[in-house]
């Protein structure tokens, strides 16, 4: 079970255009949706948590009109990197989460923008 | 920002020895997760130990929690080349609703 996909896995785009990430849970619905960004040897950072039905709420420095972030549905939420710059190049992250004690992470989509 | 600071940083160890990692964070938590992460892959959870728990053990793995001290340690025993990879606490924290921090991680070598 806890099977989480992200959709694409790779995407290379140029500068100025935006790029939507999907993520779905295959096998459970996720209350809650926690979206990562992660650089080249560093960690997990968290850019936003969202609820089903419910606008994000976005951690500290992270721009929301940069990334929206849709969740519609208890399995499927979308990240949309906008306007996208070489400095939002990074390892975008899903996790899903249908409880407190539960986290499951998607398989992550690394984001290039020349 | 973040939550948790691991130590050390990076490690490097020999086949068949012990590798201990460790975690502080700096306020309450719900629960406290390990993860492995290989380069440039998804993350493996390995064990979650909740804030009224002392110790867990899966397999070679032993976590254990200081809530009093805020840190926390994973020890991988007897250790083998496959255990290369990144390890990093993350903390379940429910303070201005429920999320999960990463700490920095430590990125451990084990030499066959």
């Amino acid at each position: 079970g806890a099977v989480v996909s992200q959709h694409p896995s790779w995407v290379i785009c140029k500068s100025g255009t935006s790029v939507k990430i999907e993520c779905r849970s295959l096998d459970f619905q996720a209350t809650t949706m926690f979206w990562y960004r992660q650089f080249p040897k560093q960690s997990l950072m968290l850019m936003a948590t969202s609820n089903e039905g419910s606008k994000a709420t976005y951690e500290q420095g992270v721009e929301k009109d940069k990334f929206l972030i849709n969740h519609a549905s208890l399995t499927l939420s979308t990240l949309t990197v906008t306007s996208a710059h070489p400095e939002d190049s990074s390892f975008y992250i899903c996790s899903p989460t249908p409880g407190r004690d539960e986290q499951y992470f998607g398989p992550g989509t690394r984001l290039t923008v020349t | 920002s973040q939550q948790g600071e691991e130590d050390p940083q990076a490690l490097s160890i020999q086949e068949g020895e012990n590798a201990t990692m460790n975690c502080s964070y700096k306020t309450s938590i719900n629960n406290l997760q390990w993860y492995r992460q290989n380069s440039g892959r998804g993350l493996v959870h390995l064990i979650l130990i909740r804030s009224n728990e002392r110790e867990k053990h899966s397999g070679r793995l032993r976590v254990t929690l200081d809530t009093s001290k805020k840190s926390s340690s994973l020890l991988i025993t007897a250790s083998r080349a496959a255990d290369t990879a990144s390890y990093f606490c993350a903390t379940g924290l429910n303070t201005g609703g429920f999320k999960t921090i990463f700490g920095a991680g430590t990125r451990l070598f084990v030499k066959a």
